[in-house]
């Protein structure tokens, strides 16, 4: 039972460019949330997507979008990158029918802006 | 989300019980703790959860205080693999509520 894929595992990008980061959730799964993830700090969240639409937002500007499709599977989009985006972007995946177990993580993508 | 305190680090030895403290004195009613833990370079992995009541399954056990004010995690028996960042979140009921992160505790488990 594959668990939550993310990809890609490594990127660099140059400020003001745009970046699309994918997550497919853990098999039976329905719910996806992205974290960013800043060197030594815990992660924080970015938004949370089931049903195809966005449920929840964190404090990001609306550089920061998402979108899922059909099949569970979800992006992240930023546009104009910043220096400051360098960060650990996590998806993680839920059941929205079984609310309070715990989250299945990916290991993340590495995003470096230069 | 009620905030959760935890000390930066803490260290034990192989083979012993690691008890990791956590602080949520303004938890409310309806919130339980969790706690994840996210070894280098992976995502954060579930732990255990708890509202009330002593928790065990095969990682670990989660005893919180009568007024749900403070918790512990223990490992019964840390291994190297367990060196990680742990993390205590408070987190309210609710169809796929938010988690909310701090800095966690560094666990180092010494041979």
């Amino acid at each position: 039972d594959a668990g939550v894929t993310q990809s890609p595992t490594h990127l660099i990008k140059t400020r003001g460019q745009q970046v699309t980061l994918r997550c497919s959730p853990k098999s039976g799964h329905d719910t996806v949330s992205w974290y960013q993830q800043a060197l030594g700090q815990g992660p924080q969240f970015i938004f949370q997507y089931y049903e195809e639409e966005e449920r929840q937002r964190g404090n990001f500007p609306d550089r920061f979008s998402g979108h899922q499709f059909p099949n569970y599977s979800s992006e992240l989009n930023v546009n104009a990158l910043l220096l400051g985006d360098s960060a650990l972007y996590l998806c993680a995946s839920s059941h929205r029918r079984v609310p309070n177990y715990g989250y299945t993580f990916g290991s993340g993508t590495r995003l470096t802006v230069v | 989300d009620a905030k959760t305190t935890q000390p930066p680090s803490m260290d034990c030895a192989e083979g012993r019980a690691a008890n990791l403290p956590c602080n949520h004195s303004t938890i409310s009613g309806n919130e339980y703790v969790y706690w994840y833990r996210q070894i280098h370079s992976q995502g954060p992995q579930y732990i255990i959860h708890g509202l009330k009541n002593n928790e065990t399954n095969e990682m670990a056990s989660l005893i919180i205080t009568e007024d749900r004010k403070s918790s512990t995690l223990i490992l019964p028996h840390a291994t190297l693999r367990d060196t990680a960042v742990y993390y205590c979140i408070v987190r309210v009921t609710g169809a796929n509520s938010k988690l909310t992160f701090g800095k966690g505790i560094t666990l180092s488990v010494r041979p």
